[in-house]
């Protein structure tokens, strides 16, 4: 059973506070995403990284950055947390090569930034 | 750039009906996937159907089937039969076909489906 595992589902931060985002595949994918959940708004890409110790901007990138030192473990980072960081974060991933496009997810950060 | 439009943001069906669920997209590409995803209350989300740009056939999966329609870029999603598990969150999404390249997934902004018993 693949599976996605985000290392939190509530997170309540203060403002201005370094954040750490885990989240670990165990599917041995080479893609793993970071997208951003909001209401009415969807799903909007932050970064992407294709593998080890590579990353590429996504829409979104401001106020964030990522880390990918091991094939299953993607981290987002928020270096200081602001209020308009209160969002619900995904992450994915999904393997190279045409017949395998569908992305799995994990189950999702609810983070509140106070 | 890919644009994914969903321009319903909730639906209601009743149980055992049949509802559609509408999706256009804005793309120059001419290799490429749609897909549907549903996220539950649980927010977990799950691949519901898949739609390769290439194939004329309309992708169907059980209950649930697509009316692809590549000259007008729309990709709407039927499903029969509603039941109450399909109380969800359903969003259309968009990826580019890079031959010997990675690609992303572009969302729309989703539609909440209400299956009313």
């Amino acid at each position: 059973d693949v599976k996605v595992t985000q290392s939190s589902r509530y997170l309540v931060k203060r403002t201005g506070e370094k954040v750490f985002l885990e989240c670990v595949q165990d599917m041995d994918h080479e893609n793993m995403f970071w997208y951003r959940q909001d209401p009415g708004l969807g799903l909007r890409l932050i970064y992407f990284s294709y593998d080890v110790k590579m990353k590429e901007k996504g829409d979104i990138p401001e106020g964030y950055s990522v880390s990918r030192e091991k094939k299953e473990r993607f981290s987002l980072i928020l270096e200081s947390a602001s209020t308009n960081q209160t969002s619900m974060y995904l992450c994915a991933s999904s393997s190279f090569g045409q017949m395998n496009t569908e992305a799995f997810f994990g189950q999702g950060t609810r983070l509140t930034v106070v | 750039a890919q644009t994914v439009t969903q321009s319903q943001p909730e639906m209601s069906v009743q149980e055992a009906e049949t509802v559609t669920l509408s999706c256009t997209y804005d793309t120059s590409e001419n290799n490429y996937y749609l897909f549907w995803y549903k996220q539950p209350p649980s927010r977990q989300m799950i691949l519901v159907i898949r739609q390769e740009a290439y194939k004329q056939q309309n992708a169907t999966e059980n209950r649930f089937s697509v009316n692809f329609q590549k000259a007008a870029k729309s990709f709407s999603l039927k499903i029969s039969d509603s039941q109450l598990g399909d109380t969800a969150m359903y969003f259309c999404a968009f990826m580019k076909h890079i031959p010997g390249a990675n690609s992303k997934l572009t969302f729309g902004k989703g539609i909440t489906l209400s299956v009313r018993p």
